[in-house]
């Protein structure tokens, strides 16, 4: 049982370029949820998921994609890279209802 | 949107003394939840609150739901060095879910052998 994976670990890109952060979970999980963390900000949604084909904008969505095809996967798409999305992504899902939340080890990314 | 307020933004503490931390917001949370991150991993659930007035514990750590419904608390007794980390709050104004999570800052603990 692996719980949430993130890959990759680390990234860095140029900006323009494009890239698809992977996160997969293997708890059967009907939410998911992708977070970014920056320096003395905390996380802050950027997209969620409540089921397979369902998606919908958290706080900070532009410049960000997201698809759910499937119950176990939720990637993250950035379609033209910029500076200022350079931070630490964060994967996260929980069971339907008031469950708490489990995280991934994140993505470490960098934009030049 | 929503805010959350957490104190101290850090704390630098002697092994083996109490902790304090809140988190407080400008709206209505249906549940609270405390979270602890260490260096180059995501953060790890310590406490989930759900009711108004609940107090639960998680070995040393104890945290509270505020009656207001607006605030939390997460104490640590007896601190040891593996305590060090950034601890968050988080909450949800949803009702019956958790999947929209608005965080606080975090409070970095540094605890001194």
């Amino acid at each position: 049982n692996a719980g949430v994976t993130q890959t990759p670990k680390f990234q860095v890109l140029k900006t323009g370029q494009s890239m698809t952060l992977q996160c997969a979970q293997d708890m059967n999980h009907e939410y998911m949820s992708w977070y970014r963390q920056d320096p003395g900000m905390g996380l802050r949604l950027i997209h969620y998921s409540v089921g397979a084909g369902i998606t919908d904008q958290g706080e900070v969505p532009n410049g960000y994609n997201v698809s759910r095809s499937t119950t176990e996967d939720f990637p993250l798409r950035l379609l033209s890279a910029a500076p200022s999305q350079t931070s630490v992504y964060f994967c996260a899902s929980s069971r339907q209802g008031a469950q708490p939340q489990h995280f991934g080890d994140g993505t470490r990314l960098s934009i030049l | 949107g929503q805010q959350l307020n957490q104190s101290p933004q850090s704390m630098f503490i002697q092994e083996g003394e109490d902790v304090s931390m809140n988190c407080t917001s400008s709206s209505i949370f249906n549940t609270w939840l405390w979270y602890k991150q260490d260096p180059g991993e995501g953060p790890v659930l310590l406490i989930a609150l759900y009711k108004a007035g609940e107090l639960t514990s998680n070995g040393r750590l104890t945290a509270q739901f505020g009656i207001t419904r607006k605030d939390s608390f997460l104490n640590i007794s007896a601190s040891i060095p593996s305590d060090v980390g950034i601890y968050f709050c988080a909450g949800s104004a949803q009702a019956g879910s958790n999947y929209k999570l608005t965080f606080g800052k975090g409070t970095l603990l540094t605890v001194n052998p």
